[in-house]
């Protein structure tokens, strides 16, 4: 079956700086990444969704010079959080869909800004 | 616009017990409707689905269906174990909505011995 792999599973960093978080579609052909956010005992925020060599599209009150999101292939979308602070805290879950696949998800990143 | 409703607070009930999670939803169009599985930690894992009205989606002695009369996708089981708690997500799939997913709120089930 369809596996997106999401990396890493956790991070802690300092606030200031910048984390990148991987998804990676193992074993088909992602033409379609989401970003989505959790916050505790809540459901997921859609924050962007992004095609295939083309520019994110980001939700509204999304950030986008704060959330970067590159897919820059057809299995490889990141997800960098700039100048991160301790309100950027949060579950981060990828989704990817591609032709003959339905949504399939990431294992999700827990960040936390300290 | 879409969106789906799921019914308020956790639920908790005994090994063995028969469990229903209400859910219903608003859509222009004709989605596809899901439910979607959290364990602890983890991120979302696909429980089944349905693609049109009066479809039945199944798995793991889970069922739901696809009810356009009610718009509804209440989900149910059988008889539980304690291995099923988690939370359930129910989600729906707009094909006019460049078929990005919306979710309900979700439902903590704890299911005790």
């Amino acid at each position: 079956g369809a596996v997106v792999s999401q990396h890493p599973s956790w991070v802690i960093c300092k606030s200031g700086t910048s984390v990148k978080i991987e998804c990676r579609s193992l074993d088909f052909q992602a033409t379609t990444m989401f970003w989505y956010r959790q916050f505790p005992k809540q459901s997921l925020m859609l924050m962007a969704t992004s095609n295939e060599g083309s520019k994110a599209t980001y939700e509204q009150g999304v950030e986008k010079d704060k959330f970067l999101i590159n897919h820059a292939s057809l299995t490889l979308s990141t997800l960098t959080v700039t100048s991160a602070h301790p309100e950027d805290s949060s579950f981060y879950i990828c989704s990817a869909r591609g032709v003959g696949y339905g949504y399939t998800f990431g294992s999700g990143t827990r960040l936390t800004v300290v | 616009g879409n969106s789906v409703t799921q019914m308020e607070g956790p639920v908790t009930l005994s090994e063995e017990a028969f469990l229903t999670i209400n859910c219903t939803y608003t859509a222009t169009g004709y989605p596809s409707l899901f439910w979607y599985v959290q364990y602890p930690g983890e991120g979302l894992q696909l429980l089944l689905k349905a693609t049109k009205a009066d479809d039945k989606g199944s798995n793991k002695g889970f069922e739901a269906t696809y009810r356009k009369e009610t718009t509804s996708f209440h989900l149910e089981k059988g008889s539980v174990q304690v291995s099923d708690s988690a939370v359930y997500f129910c989600a729906l799939s707009d094909p006019h909505g460049n078929n990005r997913l919306a979710f309900g709120k979700g439902n903590q089930v704890v299911v005790i011995p």
